[in-house]
């Protein structure tokens, strides 16, 4: 089965509303880390967050590790804030990604 | 400001040639990395390097090898190209392989293998 789930696949919100990212990993990480993905392509780290809370400007991460997950909550979301959110789980450095979620943020 | 680059940033091949894919990173970090993203299946690790010539397979090694010999520069090389091997490819680098160390990503290239 698939190592690191995420949900939902897709997300549509008015801008100015919250978005709420799901992360669930099937075995213990050393690391989390979530990434933004542009619709260009290019990869962003957005937060680093192997347990407890972490917040960067509208980001906050709360991972969870013996239950093995972790969210990305978006406040106040932007247009500029679409694209697609990983979600990566690293054990001894190897990085395996979930799915993403495909976020759209209308104006 | 650190930085991961990736040369060239689109590439297209036939099958049976050769492909070199460059990677570089200004932030002497020891451990470098090389995946391959597909629609669906997400990103997957090829190769992990420790350090100059201390090379690991990932969870999909095979049709490629790496060349480590500077530990700023990280190679993939496909000997042979195949069309399933049309892809993004995507470099790394961090500083280890231990906590708390970020994964830092390059641009991306894509290759179409004809």
């Amino acid at each position: 089965g698939q190592q690191v789930q995420q949900s939902p696949a897709s997300l549509v919100l008015q801008e100015g509303e919250n978005a709420e990212l799901q992360c669930n990993f099937s075995s213990t990480a050393t690391q989390l880390q979530w990434f933004y993905q542009s619709p260009g392509g290019s990869l962003v780290s957005l937060l680093s967050n192997p347990s407890g809370t972490k917040h960067t400007g509208r980001l906050t991460s709360t991972t969870v590790t013996k239950e093995r997950r972790s969210s990305l909550h978006i406040s106040s979301s932007q247009t500029t804030d679409s694209g697609t959110y990983l979600c990566g789980r690293q054990v001894v450095g190897q990085l395996t990604f979930g799915r993403g979620t495909r976020l759209q943020v209308y104006a | 400001d650190m930085k991961v680059t990736q040369m060239p940033r689109y590439l297209i091949k036939r099958m049976g040639e050769n492909v070199l894919l460059e990677c570089g990173q200004d932030m002497s970090h020891e451990t470098m990395y090389w995946y391959r993203q597909d629609p669906g299946l997400g990103l997957q690790l090829i190769y992990i390097s420790y350090d100059v010539d201390s090379n690991s397979e990932g969870d999909i090694p095979k049709g490629y090898r790496v060349s480590r010999k500077k530990r700023e520069h990280f190679s993939l090389i496909l000997d042979s190209a195949k069309t399933n091997q049309t892809s993004v490819y995507f470099c790394a680098s961090s500083l280890g392989t231990g906590v708390p160390y970020e994964q830092y990503f390059g641009p991306g290239t894509r290759l179409t293998v004809l």
